[in-house]
């Protein structure tokens, strides 16, 4: 079975330039999350989808920020326009289960990143 | 909302040597604990778990967690460390009826032949 992809693995883009990344979960997944960690801090949640649907994007850092899950597969995060304080790597992860109710959390599988790296 | 600190930015030990990793999380009632690893190049693997049950938590790769309640701990340790054990490594808490999980900043494992 085929894991959590990622790509680009690493972008170099100037400052005001427009990135898009993109993550294609593991196949049946309906949860879909994106996580960035800035350097040296901790890995902090950004959004989470449940199919197409975004269930929860409170950690989105602002409007620069817009993630697309169209049909429910994979998704995209595109930064527009990107500035310095958006380098860091943007991990994406995949759930089956969904949440909710006194459920516990579904483990989360883990892509390899993308290093996003603005100049 | 349930938060996590690892004291530790770098720990170094020497290959064959016992480790410890620090975990300590804030959280009001049952915590989900996770220990993930990142190898370089790597995505985060999960290594253990806690959910409830023995507080002794086995996991891949030789690892185990102890859950402290009355210590908020959750710190993850090895008998003996190989070199490939060289990696970070985060703890991460959940909560019950969501999937927003909160992270950790990270241990970076160094291993010395």
């Amino acid at each position: 079975e085929a894991g959590v992809t990622q790509f680009p693995s690493h972008s170099v883009i100037e400052k005001g330039q427009t990135v898009t990344l993109r993550c294609d979960p593991i196949s049946g997944h309906d949860n879909l999350y994106w996580y960035r960690r800035v350097m040296g801090k901790e890995i902090k949640f950004l959004l989470h989808f449940v199919k197409e649907s975004k269930q929860d994007e409170s950690g989105m850092p602002n409007n620069r920020f817009l993630a697309e899950r169209t049909g429910g597969t994979y998704s995209t995060l595109k930064v527009q326009p990107a500035e310095l304080e958006d380098s860091g790597v943007y991990f994406c992860a995949s759930s089956q289960k969904p949440a909710g109710g006194l459920r516990a959390p579904d483990t989360q599988y883990f892509g390899p990143g993308t290093r996003l790296t603005v100049l | 909302a349930q938060s996590v600190t690892q004291p530790d930015i770098h720990i170094t030990v020497s290959e064959g040597a016992s480790l410890e990793l620090r975990c300590n999380y804030s959280y009001g009632a049952t915590p989900y604990l996770f220990w993930y690893v990142q190898s370089p190049g790597q995505g985060l693997q999960l290594l253990l778990k806690y959910f409830s049950g023995d507080t002794l938590v086995q996991g891949i790769k030789g690892f185990e967690a102890e859950f402290k309640r009355s210590q908020s701990s959750f710190n993850l340790r090895k008998p003996s460390v190989h070199w490939s054990d060289a990696a970070e490594y985060f703890c991460a808490v959940g909560a019950r009826g969501n999937n927003d999980m909160r992270f950790g900043a990270g241990t970076r494992l160094t291993v010395k032949p």
